[in-house]
This record gives C-alpha cells, sequence and structure tokens, in this order.
C-alpha cells in the first residue's frame, strides 16, 4: 500500500534558525514528488516537483531534494511569513497521495 | 486566469443527510482530484475523474460518490450524513491524465454535520 511520512509534525524555529522537513514515501510507479505550502483555512499552494532522484530544486529560502524513498524541504534562514504547514505528495501510477504535513512555526 | 473554484464555501448539514459540493477546475485541465482534510488527519485522497471518467477513487465508503461533467467540472455527493464527515473538502485539477506540473487547488467547501 503506498505511504507517505513527514516529519517532524510540528516544529519552532527561531527566525535566521535554519532546519529541514523529511518526507518519507513508499510508492509504487513513482512519477513525481510534490510539495506544498499550506496556510490555515486555505487550499495548498505549490511550490515543487520533483521528478527523479538526485533532483534539486529551490525558492527563495526553500530547497528542495529527492532520493528513492525520501525528500527533503530545506528552509534557511527562514522569516516569519515561511509560518505554515508543509505538504508533501508523491505521485503513484494511479493517485496522488498527501503526507500529515509539518506544521512550520517561525518566531520573530 | 480564473483558478480552481469550489461552491459553496461552508455547508452546514444534519446528520442523514446528503450533501453537494461543486468545482469548477482551471480552463484546459481535464483531470479533478477530490480530497478530504479533517483536522488532524491531513489530505485523504477521496477521488480521481479524468475525461469524464472515474479513474480511481480512495478508501471511502460508497456514499461518497461524485461525477465529473463534459466541461470537465465536478460535483461531489454524500449520502447519509455522518459526525465524521466533517471537514473542508479540497478538488485540485490538472491537465492531463499525466503529471507534467502542478495540481493546483481551489480553496475547500467546509462541511459541518451537525
Amino acid at each position: 500500500e503506498d505511504q507517505v511520512t513527514q516529519s517532524p509534525e510540528a516544529l519552532r524555529l527561531q527566525e535566521g534558525e535554519s532546519s529541514s522537513l523529511n518526507c518519507s514515501y513508499t510508492v509504487s510507479g513513482l512519477r513525481g514528488l510534490f510539495w506544498y505550502r499550506q496556510d490555515p483555512g486555505k487550499g495548498p499552494e505549490f511550490l515543487f516537483t520533483l521528478y527523479s532522484a538526485g533532483e534539486e530544486k529551490e525558492k527563495e529560502r526553500l530547497k528542495a531534494t529527492l532520493t528513492k524513498k525520501e525528500s527533503f524541504l530545506h528552509i534557511t534562514a527562514p522569516k516569519p511569513e515561511d509560518s505554515a504547514t508543509y505538504l508533501c505528495a508523491p505521485e503513484g501510477h494511479d493517485k496522488i497521495i498527501f503526507g500529515k504535513g509539518t506544521r512550520l512555526h517561525i518566531l520573530p | 486566469e480564473a483558478g480552481v473554484t469550489q461552491s459553496p464555501t461552508h455547508l452546514i448539514k444534519t446528520r442523514g443527510q446528503q450533501a453537494t459540493l461543486r468545482c469548477s477546475p482551471i480552463s484546459g485541465h481535464t483531470s479533478v482530484y477530490w480530497y478530504q482534510q479533517a483536522l488532524g488527519l491531513g489530505l485523504q485522497f477521496l477521488l480521481w475523474y479524468d475525461e469524464g471518467e472515474e479513474r480511481n477513487r480512495g478508501n471511502f465508503p460508497p456514499r461518497f460518490s461524485g461525477r465529473q461533467f463534459p466541461n470537465y467540472s465536478s460535483e461531489l455527493n454524500v449520502n447519509a450524513l455522518e459526525l465524521e464527515d466533517s471537514a473542508l473538502y479540497l478538488c485540485a485539477s490538472i491537465r492531463g491524465a499525466s503529471t507534467t506540473g502542478e495540481l493546483f487547488f481551489g480553496e475547500g467547501s467546509r462541511l459541518t454535520v451537525l
């Protein structure tokens, strides 16, 4: 059965304190892996798509990487506006499943 | 370009009633996904429609059903509502059945079952 696990569930950082979020997955026929950001009460907002192991993508303070079993979202020198829930979503051959997310809170 | 639109924004029903939620995908997108986001459970895959056909469904009972219309808009129906159906229902669209880019989400329909 396809599964995705994100860790940690919640993370509190001081502004400027870098860290990484983990996404472990077991998906048959992986086509790609998405990262999304979700603010309270809103729909998820697209960040990245990764297609193959070794691929990296960057956007402002965020960098996503992919291995055969995991993906990481690295946050460098975060700001309070980076506070949100970050969702990982691997796509298999017949559906896209989401992890429960990591709730990130950046303290000023 | 208009994004994914969902209606209604909020819906309050009582146990045993039926709820109908609607989704209009981005123009040119033929695939629609439905997800349930209940508190503390993350996004649970419900249904996937593409070109008017149901391609896959998640582990939900048959009282969760839907359809996709010729204009690619979609409808989610929940019959015999139960308290645990209270959740944010998210619709997302993508261009084609093969992933070539991002899944665009609407803002969701919040269903409350009393």
